[in-house]
């Protein structure tokens, strides 16, 4: 079965330091994945997603991610963190244009300011 | 704003009723999705509508489940018979399409249900 596994669960910065969350999913075919945030009271919003083409995908609020399609990770990553950046991150996965989007379980990201 | 609207906003129920969540979807989005949110399990999906074909229903925990959407619009997610651990906040989604996959989903503010 098709799923996505976020392998940091709980993660805790100092403001300006780098930051990369792991994300790797299990389908061997073609895939669209994205990343999403909730913000503490809010709902959830994406981030970024790849669809096609470069495999360096640039987000909103400096955030990054690269599709490696060898080792099926879309991992995130952000240069220099913020204290605003607090909040949960989930990766999601799709199979295709028709197919049903599954996240993962989510990391929840504390930055100390 | 026109975004995704989902009512009740808290639900609290005793076990072994009956509860009906609703979602408005964005107009327009083909797809919306269900999906539950527990603490530790991330976004659980549930089930998935697009369009006119057959909903993808594989996420649904149990037969006491089900969901609807009527008219390609409205989606109402019944839970029959509810269980404590059915206690969490579910969350409705809806996208449009493109060539090559959906757009961003939009996600509504959720319904928190408890079971007592």
């Amino acid at each position: 079965a098709q799923s996505v596994s976020q392998h940091n669960h709980h993660v805790i910065l100092s403001e300006a330091a780098s930051l990369e969350l792991g994300c790797n999913y299990s389908y061997g075919g073609t895939v669209n994945l994205f990343w999403y945030v909730q913000y503490p009271g809010q709902h959830l919003q994406l981030l970024l997603k790849y669809f096609s083409g470069d495999p360096l995908v640039k987000g909103i609020k400096g955030f990054e991610a690269e599709f490696i399609k060898s080792k099926f990770s879309f991992n995130l990553r952000k240069p220099s963190v913020q204290w605003s950046d607090t909040a949960e991150y989930f990766c999601a996965v799709n199979r295709g244009r028709d197919d049903k989007i599954i996240f993962g379980k989510g990391t929840r990201l504390h930055i100390l300011p | 704003g026109a975004g995704v609207s989902q009512s009740p906003s808290n639900k609290v129920t005793e076990k072994g009723k009956d509860v009906e969540l609703r979602c408005d979807p964005i107009s327009g989005h083909t797809a919306l999705y269900w999906y539950r949110q527990s603490l530790g399990q991330g976004l659980e999906f549930l089930i998935y509508f697009q369009g006119n074909s057959a909903p993808d229903k594989s996420g649904l925990p149990s037969d006491r489940f089900s969901a609807e959407r009527t008219g390609g619009s409205v989606s109402t997610l019944t839970i029959q018979r509810t269980q404590q651990e059915d206690s969490a906040v579910y969350l409705c989604a809806s996208s449009s399409q493109g060539a090559g996959g959906p757009y961003e989903q939009y996600f509504g503010p959720g319904t928190r249900l408890t079971v007592t």
